[in-house]
């Protein structure tokens, strides 16, 4: 079955503290891995994709690993700041399922000054 | 460039009563979808769209009803409300799976319905 979990559910953080956030997935065949941020009252927005060739994608202080071999992937937030509070789901695409996009159920981080 | 926008915001229902949640998109996306959160649990597809005068089923489509008569408007109805579809609602648009990275979803702002 695919599935998508990510760890913690949630999680508080010193401004200025590094986090990192969890994805493990068993979608096959993989297609890609986006990471989105979803602030409260509003849609999630895209922060990285990643393929299967790539391994680390950044975008600011935002840094994405992706191991294939293990179906895992993580998202690095470097030196939080409060506007960094928001939930963060991580979604997976198959090949050949048409637009088939499976979703975790998201970890929700709170950035405390 | 809007983007994707979506009607209403909030909504507050009575069981039984119907209404229409509109989605529109300016990117001229083939896919548009529709999903609900809820808390606790990922984002789940409700129907989407592969293109104009298509539709097909999610992973929770009953209790729903959707039409995509124009490439750039998607439209989900509720035709009896029930207090079990109390959620949030988004929509969202990209281009074909064929595009490979391009299709990125773009999401709506959400609308929040309440059935009593």
């Amino acid at each position: 079955k695919n599935q998508v979990e990510q760890s913690p559910q949630s999680l508080i953080i010193l401004e200025g503290k590094n986090c990192t956030l969890q994805c493990n997935y068993t979608v096959s065949p993989f297609s890609n891995l986006r990471w989105y941020k979803q602030d409260t009252g509003r849609g999630p927005v895209s922060l990285t994709i990643m393929t299967f060739s790539e391994n680390t994608k950044s975008n600011g202080r935002y840094t994405a690993t992706l191991d294939a071999d293990t179906k895992q992937s993580s998202l690095h937030i470097t030196a939080s700041q409060l506007s960094d509070s928001a939930s963060y789901i991580c979604v997976v695409s198959a090949k050949n399922t048409g637009n088939q996009f499976y979703f975790g159920t998201g970890t929700s981080l709170t950035v405390i000054p | 460039n809007a983007g994707v926008t979506q009607t209403p915001k909030f909504r507050v229902l009575k069981t039984g009563q119907s209404m229409t949640l509109l989605c529109a998109q300016d990117m001229n996306h083939e896919y548009m979808y529709w999903y609900r959160q809820d808390p606790g649990m990922g984002l789940r597809l409700i129907h989407y769209s592969v293109g104009e005068g298509t539709t097909a089923k999610g992973e929770v489509p009953d209790g729903y009803n959707v039409s995509r008569l124009k490439k750039q408007n998607f439209l989900l109805g509720l035709e009896s409300a029930a207090p079990s579809q109390t959620s949030v609602y988004f929509c969202a648009s990209s281009y074909s799976s064929r595009q490979g990275q391009r299709n990125e979803q773009f999401f709506g702002p959400g609308t929040r319905l309440t059935v009593l």
